[in-house]
């Protein structure tokens, strides 16, 4: 089975930073990464897929990449309404398996 | 507007079933593969089940597989999961998502 290592599991961060959220898979998974970012009682909104394709209404502060088996989200400029729980998801081969996720919060 | 909705909850004894439904709207089901995620409390997401378009392809996590069943109707644009033999390890919010749009969820509770 494919393995997504994500780091941090936490992230303590000030309005305006510059933040980065890593997974790391297993084995190779080409595109098949997409990033999802959860609000507390909410259900989880689609942010990126493909690894660096914006999904739909998502801000253009969002950003994906990818550097062989590294994925990263990462947030140009943090706004509050940004806090959230962030995971990524591989959906190249069965079975899909997600990021242990990431807690971003205001430090 | 795209619509997922969940139902078919509950409290469950373990070893009982129970089925899920998701009804669609805003999209053509038809065209798309679905997925059922779930989401312990407290506890991070994991995938349990995915189907493609028209059902040719299923997929399924080691920890339900032979226990679920996904299914879907196109017609009725329902996507299904069966779930059988439920553990306690099996209480979560379950979600029905499509690879764009999630439900609200749906709570799964398996005690005695």
């Amino acid at each position: 089975d494919i393995q997504m290592t994500q780091s941090p599991s936490s992230l303590p961060a000030s309005l305006g930073d510059r933040v980065t959220i890593t997974c790391r898979a297993s084995q190779d998974i080409g595109n098949y990464l997409r990033w999802f970012q959860q609000k507390p009682g909410k259900s989880p909104r689609l942010m990126i897929y493909g690894a660096t394709n914006l999904a739909a209404g998502v801000p253009s502060r969002f950003s994906g990449s990818r550097s062989g088996s590294d994925y990263s989200l990462t947030i140009s400029s943090l706004e509050s309404e940004d806090m959230a729980d962030y995971y990524c998801l591989q959906s190249k081969e069965s079975p899909f398996t997600f990021g242990s996720g990431t807690k971003l919060e205001i430090k | 507007e795209v619509q997922l909705v969940e139902s078919g909850g509950g409290l469950v004894q373990p070893g009982r079933s129970l089925k899920l439904s998701c009804l669609a709207s805003g999209f053509t089901f038809s065209n798309y593969g679905m997925n059922w995620i779930r989401q312990a409390p407290g506890k991070g997401l994991e995938w349990v089940a995915s189907i493609s378009s028209s059902s040719s392809y299923i997929y399924y996590a080691d920890t339900v597989k032979g226990r679920f069943t996904i299914s879907r109707d196109n017609a009725k644009n329902t996507l299904y999961l069966q779930m059988t033999s439920l553990r306690s390890e099996d209480t979560a919010l379950y979600y029905c998502a499509s690879p764009w749009d999630w439900g609200q969820g749906v709570m799964v509770t398996v005690s005695s």
